[in-house]
């Protein structure tokens, strides 16, 4: 059974701090994504990680930045958080890069900004 | 016009009934459909994939219309624990950074 873990459930942080969330899959798969989901308007790709070390922007990167030193996480980091940026966080993995293939969630992290 | 449409909801339907969500997009060129379930507070996860010539599990049928850019979701004799968002999933390309995610339909199955 595949498994997807954030290192926190919930977040609460401050105007202009440094935020980091990490991801953690234990399935050996190739690709991990970050997304945001805030109401009405889905989940939107924010970065993807088709690779250790190799990165790909997606809909909304501008405000992030990621990193992928190892195959198994992927950490979204936000340099200098805004109280725009407060959402759910969610994390994802597959297999491959292929669209057909199923994407598995972590149980993601609702972080706040104040 | 969103790439992926859905209705947002609420539908509140008795159980035992039957209830059916489509859902539009946009690029014609589209080449990957599913539907994922979405609990209240918890995760997406897979409930199906949609293929072209439509597809069956237990009680949910999938269906994809090609020529009018829609995908469908049909649930019968539903459950209380059916209750969730279901959310359309299209893919716009061969990459998984194409795919788009639609905002959802509520479902609320009453006793």
């Amino acid at each position: 059974d595949v498994k997807v873990t954030q290192s926190s459930r919930y977040l609460v942080k401050r105007t202009g701090e440094k935020v980091f969330l990490e991801c953690v899959q234990d399935m050996d798969h190739e690709n991990m994504f970050w997304y945001r989901q805030d109401p009405g308007l889905g989940l939107r790709l924010i970065y993807f990680s088709y690779d250790v070390k190799m990165k790909e922007k997606g809909d909304i990167p501008e405000g992030y930045s990621v990193s992928r030193e190892k195959k198994e996480r992927f950490s979204l980091i936000l340099e200098s958080a805004s109280t725009n940026q407060t959402s759910m966080y969610l994390c994802a993995s597959s297999w491959s890069d292929r669209s057909t293939d199923t994407q598995y969630f972590g149980p993601g992290t609702r972080l706040t900004v104040l | 016009r969103k790439e992926v449409e859905q209705d947002p909801g609420p539908f509140n339907v008795p159980e035992g009934a039957t209830v059916a969500f489509n859902c539009t997009y946009s690029n014609s060129a589209s080449q990957s459909f599913f539907w994922y379930r979405q609990d209240c507070r918890k995760e997406p996860k897979l409930l199906m994939s949609v293929y072209s010539s439509g597809n069956e599990d237990g009680r949910f049928t999938a269906q994809l219309n090609r020529a009018s850019q829609y995908i469908s979701l049909l649930i019968r004799d539903s459950k209380l624990s059916d209750s969730a968002t279901y959310l359309c999933v299209v893919g716009g390309g061969s990459s998984a950074s194409k795919i788009i995610f639609g905002s959802g339909t509520r479902l609320s199955i009453r006793p």
